[in-house]
């Protein structure tokens, strides 16, 4: 079965610098798909970026970007120019791609971001 | 546009209590989710359903129940809630199985007393 970790349970970051979340996955599959949510305390799960395996090129949203290590199976999410409206819960997610239809989405336990003003 | 819509958004129940968890979207998403997130933990799959009719377990599926009779509805019955289940109930749908992600509600927070 496939596991998410994210190490830091939390981080902060000053308001307008960088600050990388880390995220590593355990799977014996070579072909998935892996995503950003940002949970704000609203509650609310909000997509932030997906990166298809597959796919070798990193996948970028604006301020936010990722670095996906396939062989190191770390997939860390780079947050630039931080605002306050980024503060949140952050969870990795992985999905298989293996087979079609509904597949679930196996979450890490999540990093909580605090930015400083 | 409402997107995932859950109701109710708080709820406190008593042991041994029943309930009904609503879920509606208006997406046309043929895939549903029901999620739960307990504190400082990430999100674990309860039951989903690939379209009106059809619906399978997920991870932890024990002590509820779902139906589907429409796309646009997905409701997650609850029979003698147990301490254990309190948690906050996240409802979703997708394309495509999820492949380009889910669009979650907002999340109901259950407390069992």
């Amino acid at each position: 079965a496939q596991t998410v970790t994210q190490s830091q349970p939390e981080m902060s970051v000053q308001e307008a610098e960088t600050v990388t979340l880390s995220c590593t996955y355990d799977t014996s599959e070579s072909d998935y798909y892996l995503f950003w949510y940002k949970q704000p305390p609203s509650r609310q799960m909000i997509l932030v970026i997906r990166q298809e395996a597959y796919k070798q090129q990193n996948a970028t949203e604006n301020r936010f970007s990722v670095n996906f290590q396939k062989a190191a199976k770390s997939f860390s999410l780079k947050i630039s120019d931080s605002q306050l409206g980024d503060a949140a819960m952050y969870f990795c997610a992985y999905r298989s791609a293996l087979r079609q239809g509904a597949q679930k989405l196996v979450f890490g336990q999540g990093t909580r971001l605090t930015i400083n003003p | 546009n409402a997107g995932v819509t859950q109701t109710p958004k708080f709820r406190i129940l008593k042991i041994g209590q029943s309930m009904t968890l609503q879920c509606a979207q208006d997406m046309n998403h043929n895939y549903m989710y029901w999620y739960r997130q307990d504190p400082g933990m990430g999100l674990k799959l309860i039951y989903y359903s690939v379209g009106a009719g059809i619906t399978d377990k997920g991870e932890v599926p024990n002590g509820y129940n779902v139906s589907r009779s429409t796309t646009e509805d997905f409701p997650l019955r609850l029979e003698l809630a147990a301490p254990s289940q309190t948690s906050v109930y996240f409802c979703a749908s997708s394309l495509l199985g999820g492949t380009s992600g889910y669009t979650f509600g907002s999340g109901t927070r259950l407390t069992v007393v």
